[in-house]
């Protein structure tokens, strides 16, 4: 059972850049059979994906966000991370990083079968 | 984008009766090679993550009750809790995966117990 967990700040000022990292444990993020995704809840409301990478190093992102967002590999320690710039109170949200599993022979992105608890980020002065 | 659409937004039901959620994408989601239905229903219980319940639109994962059934193909989808319990009080959302890469989520609907 591979087990997903956010960390990073909870508070982030206006303008500024958001930077979270997600350890995964009970898997292994260079076996070629998940994408590793962001997806964040704002406040009250519905899901919204960020952007996925697989572990080639390929990404891909929500079009409205791709040119703020980063998302990288570090392999070594069984970890991705989410960079997010430019920040705006728009970006509250819950921030959660999500296995999703190859769902057929195209390549193509499964349902999100493994989710971290969420970390609550914050833009405000 | 294909948009997700449930409805309705919020229902409330007594203790064994049916609760049955819709959701409808804007376009098929139906992939013609393998005959399969791109659509997951997630359960979110407050202050936890998701919970995948359902995947190839009928699919249930493992552990998931039997009283939980997703039906329908295409365009339209139903997700039915045929004898609502009081654990089962929750939002639950449907998500697209067929645009792949991008992926969308419903706008949710929040099941309450009558």
């Amino acid at each position: 059972q591979v087990h997903l967990q956010e960390s990073g700040p909870g508070l982030v000022k206006p303008s500024q850049t958001l930077s979270l990292t997600c350890t995964v444990s009970g898997g292994s993020i260079n076996s070629g059979d998940s994408y590793w995704s962001w997806i964040r809840q704002l406040p009250g409301k519905g899901l919204e994906w960020i952007g996925y990478i697989y572990r080639s190093g390929t990404t891909y992102y929500k079009p409205s966000l791709t040119s703020r967002v980063t998302i990288s590999l570090d392999t070594s320690k069984n970890q991705f991370s989410l960079r997010l710039t430019s920040l705006t109170a728009a970006d509250t949200a819950v921030y959660y990083c999500a296995r999703v599993p190859l769902s057929d022979s195209r390549g193509a992105a499964g349902p999100v079968d493994s989710w971290g608890q969420g970390t609550l980020v914050t833009v405000s002065s | 984008d294909i948009v997700m659409t449930q409805s309705p937004d919020s229902l409330a039901v007594s203790l064994g009766e049916r609760a049955t959620i819709n959701c409808k994408s804007s376009q098929t989601l139906l992939y013609f090679s393998n005959n399969k239905n791109y659509l997951a229903w997630y359960q979110q219980k407050p202050g936890q993550p998701p919970k995948l319940l359902i995947s190839w639109a009928s699919t249930r994962e493992s552990g998931v009750p039997d009283r939980f059934r997703g039906s329908g193909s295409g365009t339209d989808f139903t997700l039915t809790i045929t004898s609502l319990q009081a654990e089962d009080v929750a939002v639950y959302y449907c998500q697209q995966y067929y645009s792949t890469p991008s992926l969308t989520f419903g706008g949710g609907t929040k099941v309450e117990i009558k």
